[in-house]
């Protein structure tokens, strides 16, 4: 089965912990992306990858860090710095190189308090 | 700066009948338009996609058209059915591949 996976479904953290947000596809696609998802908001972009060892920063790159080590994998870190990090995050991939649909992983539900 | 405007109050259609949502967008020229479908608690699934020289687009039944002088994209469902009712969701993209996401219109469609 061809897909993404992001785990957990469900994460909770202490307000001042790093936490890590992992995010693996096997599609065999070349970008990556990472976005916030708010109630009453569309998605925001929090960092992009077209290529391994390369990404790049979105809209709300603050408080947030990517690693893009391996093809399959995109994992992100919601760091202390992020003020209000509370959210439904999603990552997401594509073939890039001018095919512009991207396809969803679940999602992970992240609760600071 | 960018805008893009979706319906935020719910939409509520009886089975059978055509349910139309609509995205309007400000301050950009978008090279495509896309839409996807979420349900909730899921990540969003693709749909259709329509480039800025195409009027119309259809998949089944469903159509979106795209306006670029009004600004404005519709996205039709004909025959709704109750397995239609989710959020549906617009996107516009340029030359970067980047989105920039509407926040979503929920639509609801009545046995």
């Amino acid at each position: 089965d061809g897909g993404i996976t992001q785990s957990p479904k469900y994460l909770f953290r202490k307000e001042g912990q790093n936490v890590t947000l992992s995010c693996e596809q096997n599609l065999n696609h070349d970008a990556m992306y990472w976005y916030r998802q708010d109630p009453g908001q569309g998605l925001r972009l929090i960092y992009y990858s077209q290529i391994v060892n390369d990404f790049q920063k979105g809209d709300i790159a603050e408080g947030y860090s990517v690693s893009r080590e391996k093809k399959e994998s995109f994992p992100l870190t919601v760091t202390s710095a992020q003020k209000n990090p509370t959210a439904f995050y999603l990552c997401a991939s594509n073939r890039g190189q001018g095919t512009y649909e991207q396809y969803f992983g679940p999602g992970t539900r992240l609760t600071v308090t | 700066s960018q805008k893009i405007e979706q319906n935020s109050e719910a939409l509520n259609i009886q089975e059978g009948k055509t349910a139309t949502l609509t995205c309007n967008y400000t301050n950009y020229s978008p090279a495509y338009l896309q839409w996807y479908r979420q349900d909730p608690g899921r990540g969003p699934v693709f749909l259709l996609l329509i480039r800025e020289n195409e009027k119309e687009k259809r998949k089944e039944r469903l159509k979106v058209t795209f306006d670029t002088t009004l600004k404005q994209s519709l996205f039709h469902i004909t025959a709704s059915q109750p397995a239609d009712s989710a959020t549906y969701l617009c996107a516009l993209g340029g030359s970067n591949y980047q989105l920039i996401w509407g926040a979503g219109t929920k639509l609801i469609i009545k046995p």
